[in-house]
């Protein structure tokens, strides 16, 4: 069974860190790109972050660029989403995501984890 | 980046009833635009991708259309699972990923 589990969020203060992970089975973590998505209560989806399979690329929405690193370690099957400099419209859950790109080569994603819950505030 | 207009943002409707939302990019985008569905407290589900392709397990009462800047998502008998919020989502861009504002769906 193919599953995505999501665990580090919690409350934060304004301007402070958190580690995001996404540990990874049932499937070749090592070839697919992964990404994290956000949901601000009562909102709408909001991408956040892509990384290749190797690692080799990232890239990430200009509302968290220079704050944000995402990174993947393939031999612990782990995505991981350093986050920086928090503001409090950072506050949402997080998803993490697989993309289809290996299989139909289209970036879409086909599985999500839970989710876990990031509030930035003081 | 490209922009994603869904319409409409919520509606009601019956069991049976046929129910179509569109979605609307700023821009072409070919066919690279992929339907989610998600219920209160859940993660999105994978619908449709490459704007007609079928999930896998997705049930065959769901269908998608549309090409250049203009999709649609059809349900072509509304069942009460159906009940949840639906997002497009285009992956034309490699700059970056974007979501339509979400279609709420009333049974």
């Amino acid at each position: 069974e193919i599953q995505l589990v999501e665990s580090g969020g919690g409350l934060v203060q304004p301007g402070g860190s958190l580690r995001l992970s996404c540990a990874a089975s049932g499937f070749t973590f090592s070839i697919y790109w992964m990404h994290w998505v956000r949901q601000a209560p009562g909102k709408g989806l909001v991408w956040v972050s892509r990384i290749y399979s190797d690692g080799s690329s990232t890239s990430y929405a200009d509302s968290v660029k220079g704050r944000f690193t995402i990174s993947r370690d393939n031999a612990k099957n782990t995505l991981y989403l350093q986050m920086n400099s928090l503001r409090a419209e950072d506050t949402a859950v997080y998803y993490c995501a697989r993309d289809l790109m290996a299989v139909t080569g289209t970036e879409d994603f086909d599985y999500w984890g839970q989710g876990t819950l990031v509030t930035v505030s003081s | 980046d490209i922009q994603m207009t869904q319409s409409p943002s919520s509606l009601s409707a019956s069991v049976g009833d046929r129910v179509t939302i569109t979605c609307r990019a700023s821009q072409s985008i070919s066919s690279y635009l992929s339907w989610y569905q998600q219920k209160p407290g859940k993660a999105p589900k994978l619908l449709i991708y490459a704007a007609s392709s079928l999930q896998s397990g997705v049930p065959s009462r769901f269908s998608g259309s549309g090409s250049g800047t203009d999709f649609t998502l059809t349900i072509s008998s509304l069942q009460p699972e159906d009940f949840a919020t639906y997002y497009c989502q285009q992956s034309y861009s490699a700059l970056g990923l974007t979501f339509g504002g979400g279609s709420k769906v009333e049974i």
